[in-house]
């Protein structure tokens, strides 16, 4: 099953408002967790490393005002998309960092597919 | 800085040829993992290989082949004998291997491949 759960998998919003995604880890603890962005037919593109306790860190371009990142537990980072416009439909989606004994693995999650109308 | 080029935008074969996805990389790293990764039509993105850049040797699973070459910075996919179930964006990533930069993926466009039957 599953060891990073993204939801929900889909969204629809009105233009103007904000709305969330969640990420977590199921099966361990993740300090660093990553979230990723991809319209139509193109690759996917690191928006933010989201830290366990400390500011998220945000890739050149991004705004760190309108894409809210918080990362309050070692399972738990959420993505907030404030004043959602329909520029920012796009599939987003998340990653974890697992450092366990059994070898350093990153586990994605299903993605989330937001509609902005 | 990072990159990965995938120069293939699309691949179309008919069921049971073989094809191969090419991937060449940069980075100043000098250690360094390397992955493919396949992303069907619903968006999740499932896991196929990672690669650490010390082992150069080339892995098979499957229908599934990878040809890792540091030389020529290139890591290549074949998937033999294709079915139409292996239609799909395959991507390819790196990820250096530092605390800070271990597991922030930097994925190449993306080739597409359509299999007929």
């Amino acid at each position: 099953g599953a060891v990073v759960s993204q939801h929900p998998s889909r969204v629809i919003c009105k233009s103007g408002t904000s709305v969330k995604i969640e990420c977590r880890s199921l099966d361990f603890q993740a300090t660093t967790m990553f979230w990723y962005r991809q319209f139509p037919k193109q690759s996917l593109m690191l928006m933010a490393t989201s830290n366990e306790g400390s500011k998220a860190t945000y890739e050149q371009g991004v705004e760190k005002d309108k894409f809210l990142i918080n990362h309050a537990s070692l399972t738990l980072s959420t993505l907030t998309v404030t004043s959602a416009h329909p520029e920012d439909s796009s599939f987003y989606i998340c990653s974890a960092r697992d450092l366990g004994f059994s070898g350093n693995t990153i586990y994605f999650g299903e993605g989330s597919w937001l509609t902005v109308v | 800085a990072q990159k990965v080029t995938q120069a293939q935008t699309e691949i179309s074969v008919v069921e049971k040829e073989d094809v191969t996805l090419d991937c060449v990389y940069e980075t100043r790293d000098t250690t360094y993992y390397l992955f493919w990764y396949k992303q069907p039509p619903s968006g999740e993105l499932v896991f196929l290989i990672r690669r650490n850049s010390f082992d150069e040797q080339n892995e098979i699973s499957g229908r599934y082949s990878w040809n890792f070459q540091k030389s020529t910075s290139s890591f290549n996919f074949t998937i033999t004998a294709s079915q139409v179930v292996d239609s799909a964006v395959y991507f390819c990533a790196l990820s250096g291997t530092s605390t800070d930069s271990w597991g922030k993926l930097q994925f190449g466009a993306g080739t597409q491949v359509v299999v007929t039957p």
